[in-house]
């Protein structure tokens, strides 16, 4: 496979379940990030990680955790959500350099719905 | 802070006619400005960025987009539209921070009418 994946494309949970998002990237980037996807809003970015350290938390509810073991793989770890929370989250991933103006490479997403 | 805006949330457009996405921005520091799309069930990518240099870029797909700074504006352009370049177009600004925070706007959904 290449570019970025995302597993699963569709999830629904009740607001007891526990569930996780996967993000993996084939591109041999450094930085990995989640963005929330909610109809008629701006891309909400949510985490970002460089070199698996967590660089940006973006004032997200704990009942949001991430999780970078590696470079290369990125989990979105959910827990009691609240029916708001269904949006698409999508990963991404870019190079981190002294470049400015790196590209990010998006995956499909996670459409999530929240009963 | 840096903004964008999008002042266009939908813009219909018959095939084979052109088109003009906007897009401003604010910013009290230098910029890096994206133009994203996003197909159905897709997530985005990138059709064209400005860096420094010419300020018209040309992309993907036949796109292209002119950087004013004095107008603070970013605005895409295609001549000639297709019934596939309907889609979701995301202007978006970067910030070099320790990280390339990137900042988007809401987003325009452009429709081709065949």
């Amino acid at each position: 496979e290449t570019g970025v994946t995302q597993t699963p494309r569709h999830l629904v949970m009740g607001m007891t379940n526990k569930k996780s998002l996967k993000c993996e990237q084939h591109l041999g980037h450094n930085a990995m990030y989640w963005y929330k996807q909610s109809a008629k809003k701006p891309l909400e970015l949510m985490f970002v990680y460089n070199f698996k350290e967590q660089t940006e938390n973006n004032s997200v509810p704990s009942r949001f955790s991430p999780e970078c073991p590696n470079s290369s793989h990125l989990f979105l770890h959910l827990h009691t959500l609240q029916p708001e929370d269904s949006a698409l989250y999508l990963c991404a991933s870019s190079q981190v350099s002294a470049k400015v103006g790196e590209t990010q490479y998006f995956g499909p997403g996670t459409r999530l719905l929240v009963l | 802070a840096q903004s964008v805006t999008q002042l266009d949330s939908q813009v219909p457009v018959f095939e084979e006619a052109p088109v003009e996405l906007r897009c401003n921005y604010s910013s009290s520091v230098s910029v890096y400005l994206f133009w994203y799309v996003q197909y159905p069930n897709q997530g985005l990518q990138l059709l064209l960025k400005y860096l420094s240099g010419s300020t018209l870029v040309k992309g993907i797909n036949g796109f292209e987009a002119e950087f004013n700074k004095s107008q603070t504006s970013f605005h895409l352009r295609k001549p000639s539209v297709h019934i596939s370049d309907t889609a979701e177009y995301f202007c978006a600004v970067s910030v070099k921070t320790s990280y390339d925070k990137v900042i988007f706007g809401p987003g325009t959904s452009l429709s081709v009418i065949p």
